[in-house]
């Protein structure tokens, strides 16, 4: 099992430009889990889907944020303009229904914005 | 006042040390209680989980909630280089679907 993708790995940009992030669930896996983590923060949920349509997005921070979950095995979390305030690690979580207790992690992506 | 609170250390313990991680949190109709273990440059993944108040064992872990107090646990035994991690308590009302609430992350360095 090839766990949950997400990429790029890294991304440095400047401020004012567009950032798309990208990850896949695990196959099989209908719901999906967008976090920011930050060192003052913690790790807070940003918006998730059930079934490809978002459920909640109360943490979405502004409308510069927005996700999309086109099919069952890809979603995007863009941010457009991005700020040196959305530097962080974003990660993606899946699991198999939205009633199961583990969720399972991507290795998430380093964004810095300058 | 933040849902879930955690010393987010760092802790530093010799090899061979019991170590105890804590968290308090706020919301008395959270149900589950759970533990996430990240290794640097890593995602998240779950340790162990309690459902309601009591302990569960597994193995060199054992997670403890005092819901009286609102307050859990994590106790590592015989503590390894290995246990090296940030760990994240995190807390689930299953009447929000799957909607965790994270604490910060405590840091945890074992030291040979």
């Amino acid at each position: 099992d090839a766990g949950v993708i997400q990429s790029p790995r890294h991304e440095v940009t400047e401020m004012g430009q567009e950032v798309t992030l990208r990850c896949k669930p695990i196959s099989g896996h209908n719901s999906l889990f967008w976090y920011r983590q930050t060192m003052m923060r913690g790790l807070e949920l940003l918006i998730y889907f059930n079934n490809n349509v978002p459920i909640d997005d109360s943490g979405m921070p502004e409308d510069r944020f927005s996700a999309k979950m086109p099919n069952a095995s890809f979603s995007t979390l863009k941010i457009q303009p991005s700020e040196p305030r959305d530097s962080a690690v974003y990660f993606c979580a899946s699991t198999p229904s939205w009633d199961m207790i583990e969720q399972y992690f991507g290795p998430g992506t380093r964004l810095t914005v300058t | 006042q933040k849902e879930v609170e955690q010393d987010p250390g760092p802790l530093s313990v010799p090899e061979g040390a019991i170590v105890s991680l804590n968290c308090t949190y706020s919301n008395s109709a959270f149900q589950y209680f759970m533990w996430y273990r990240q290794y640097s440059r890593k995602g998240p993944e779950l340790l162990m989980y309690t459902y309601s108040s009591g302990n569960k064992e597994d193995g060199r872990f054992t997670a403890q909630v005092d819901k009286s107090s609102k307050y859990i646990s994590l106790f590592i035994r015989d503590s390894q280089p290995s246990d090296s991690a940030t760990y994240l308590c995190a807390i689930l009302n299953t009447g929000t679907a799957s909607k965790l609430t994270f604490g910060t992350g405590t840091r945890l360095q074992v030291t040979l």
